[in-house]
């Protein structure tokens, strides 16, 4: 089993819905969570961190912390077409605390 | 607006060269990596350092090396490229522990 998983994707949703974008961690342990954004070509950049249980919102991007289940979401409300890219989980794992663990990505397409 | 600087850019190099992907950030962050990524593929970590003076392997068999003698500079050397080292160079670095990373643009070789 993957330390941290993404939906396989790809995903494809029409512009102005809300895409939803799923993690899980395997570590219990795991402290801090990320997602980043990667568009084709480019690097990746951190777009949400999200520390505790709960809801962050920031914009048109909300991250969702569920411990307990070991999971962790991204929705982006309204999208549009310069949100197609892939998006990539990070998970700061108890097993290797300084580093980042990365999910493989999910790839988004907004079709106008 | 980028605080961590990859060169080059692009890089087309015969097999057997020695070539060295730079890599310098002027946010005094202690902790560095590199990582490989080919095409849509995952990021496969080959490298990290947590402060001058210190580097250690990644997940990823690497026949690079990395040197970390000032904080700021964190240079990946291959002896002698091969056409299999083609690929995404990115690196990166972090401020904290719990923080995310900050991601350079990038060096893409390519090896003939």
């Amino acid at each position: 089993q993957k330390e941290v998983e993404q939906n396989s994707g790809p995903l494809s949703v029409p512009e102005g819905a809300i895409a939803s974008l799923n993690c899980t961690y395997s570590d219990r342990g795991s402290q801090s969570f990320f997602w980043y954004r990667q568009y084709s070509g480019k690097s990746p950049e951190l777009i949400m961190s999200i520390y505790s249980n709960g809801d962050k919102e920031d914009g048109r991007f909300t991250a969702q912390l569920n411990k307990a289940s070991q999971y962790v979401s991204l929705l982006i409300r309204d999208s549009q077409p310069s949100d197609s890219a892939t998006y990539l989980c990070a998970v700061r794992t108890s097993g290797s605390a300084r580093q980042l663990t990365f999910g493989s990505g999910t790839q988004l397409t907004v079709l106008p | 607006e980028a605080d961590i600087y990859q060169t080059p850019r692009y890089l087309v190099i015969g097999t057997g060269k020695k070539i060295t992907l730079e890599c310098s950030q002027t946010m005094g962050h202690d902790k560095m990596y590199w990582y490989q990524q080919d095409p849509g593929m995952e990021l496969h970590l080959i490298h990290y350092s947590y402060g001058v003076n210190s580097t250690e392997k990644g997940d990823l068999s690497s026949e690079s090396t990395v040197s970390r003698i000032r904080t700021e500079h964190f240079p990946l050397t291959l002896e002698s490229a091969r056409p299999s080292h083609t690929s995404q160079y990115l690196c990166a670095s972090s401020e904290r522990s719990e923080s995310g990373y900050t991601f350079g643009s990038g060096t893409r070789l390519t090896v003939v």
